[in-house]
């Protein structure tokens, strides 16, 4: 079953910050996070485990709500080169494949 | 981590004929899967493929217009049959890191239908 993820779309101006939300109704057993520039593939950024860890790459950093089975991909102080779409991927203890949620897309302005 | 070579990058198709996709990876791995993103929208699961066995395929994704070949760990082949206008997308293999940490892309095939 798909995460559902939110906002669908958020313009933000270079310096701004941004949540990006992921929930799923499974039991998850880890939840990445990936970027995709338009007519490329998909980017990996991270993965979070089941545990409640939070992550960090640069000023894009992410937590994970193992007891809500939530992760939010916490964009800050943002740039130019933050622009794409953000997809989250779940990966359920049941299942060897990753959900993907609908997408965020995001452009950041000078 | 996986280097995945894919095939071809893109491709103008008359409807009624198919398209395989090819897609090397440069490791041995178990599975791989591929993918359909239709514009604007977000990836969906089409199959996941094992060497040595059957494919499995999604719910409304079939064999008979999604043929899936594995020959050996490093290769994979996706067949689109029949083409319709419809059919029109993005299709990505993928494959997982050690231990599912984390899927590798490849550059995707950007197929129209005309």
């Amino acid at each position: 079953q798909q995460p559902v993820q939110s906002p669908q779309a958020v313009i933000l101006r270079e310096g701004e910050d941004a949540v990006i939300n992921c929930s799923s109704s499974k039991a998850l057993y880890s939840v990445h996070w990936y970027r995709q520039k338009h007519g490329e593939a998909p980017v990996f950024l991270m993965i979070l485990l089941k545990g409640g860890e939070q992550k960090g790459h640069d000023k894009i950093s992410a937590s994970f709500n193992e007891k809500k089975q939530q992760s939010s991909l916490y964009l800050t102080a943002s740039q130019l080169s933050y622009s794409g779409t953000y997809f989250c991927g779940t990966w359920t203890s049941r299942d060897y494949k990753l959900s993907f949620g609908a997408g965020t897309t995001v452009t950041v302005r000078a | 981590s996986a280097v995945i070579s894919q095939k071809p990058s893109r491709d103008i198709c008359q409807r009624g004929t198919s398209l395989t996709i090819q897609c090397q990876v440069d490791s041995q791995v178990t599975m791989m899967f591929w993918y359909r993103q239709q514009p604007g929208q977000s990836l969906t699961l089409i199959a996941t493929a094992n060497q040595g066995s059957e494919a499995t395929y999604e719910s409304g994704f079939v064999i008979d217009k999604f043929p899936i070949s594995r020959p050996n760990l490093t290769f994979s082949t996706l067949t689109v049959s029949n083409l319709s206008p419809e059919d029109s997308s993005i299709y990505l293999c993928s494959v997982e890191g050690e231990w599912y940490t984390e899927a590798f892309f490849g550059q995707g095939t950007r197929l129209t239908v005309v």
